[in-house]
């Protein structure tokens, strides 16, 4: 079983649909949890941090749930430009140091 | 301009010639990471440093060496590549340790070995 797992899509909506990405983690001990957006062929560019209490940034929610440890990220009013592929990322105690644990992506096409 | 860069950007090598990816930021991070993205296995940590002179395998290190003799440099070497290698690589560096924080990621290498 992979460590993050995410369904990889591609999740194909119209604009400004509200669009919902779950993101399993089998770390119970993962620490902190981010959102990557990466356009095609481009490097990851952090979206937002996951808090526990959830977190809003305009357009984007994202909710952690630790009992079922899962993660999720919500866009509202979806525009052209959210066109990408979302990463979960979940940080996670090894050893000394900490590892961060990427998810395959989840892809998503907003269509006019 | 706050960046990482990477060069080359494009590679193609055949199997046993020793190549280096070089990897600079200019931010004053401590933090700095190598990985790799295959398709259905998303980024994969190869070797990551929290200091100078600090070096440490991730998930997937075979195959890798790094060194870390200055803050702002972190360049990777393949020593002998071999096929399985071909892949998109991206550095990335970060203020704190441990990935606690925002990570900067250069632009990508997409290295293929034949």
């Amino acid at each position: 079983r992979k460590e993050v797992e995410q369904d990889p899509g591609p999740f194909n909506v119209p604009e400004g649909a509200t669009v919902a990405f779950n993101c399993t983690y089998s770390n119970s001990a993962s620490q902190s949890f981010f959102w990557y957006r990466q356009d095609c062929r481009k490097e990851p560019k952090l979206l937002m941090s996951v808090y526990s209490s959830g977190n809003e940034d305009g357009r984007f929610t994202a909710q952690l749930n630790r009992a079922s440890q899962y993660i999720s990220l919500l866009i509202r009013d979806s525009k052209l430009s959210d066109s990408a592929t979302y990463l979960c990322v979940a940080l996670s105690p090894f050893g000394s140091a900490r590892q961060l644990t990427f998810g395959s992506g989840t892809q998503l096409t907003v269509l006019p | 301009e706050a960046q990482v860069t990477q060069n080359p950007r494009y590679l193609i090598t055949v199997t046993g010639k020793k190549l280096t990816v070089t990897c600079s930021q200019n931010m004053n991070h401590e933090y700095m990471s190598w990985y790799r993205q295959d398709p259905g296995l998303g980024l994969r940590q190869i070797y990551y440093s929290m200091n100078v002179e600090v070096t440490d395998k991730g998930d997937v290190p075979e195959g890798y060496k790094v060194s870390r003799k200055e803050k702002r440099n972190f360049p990777l070497i393949l020593e002998s590549p071999s096929p399985n290698q071909t892949s998109l690589y991206f550095c990335a560096s970060s203020p704190m340790g441990g990935g606690r924080d925002e990570q900067y990621f250069g632009p990508g290498t997409r290295l293929t070995v034949t």
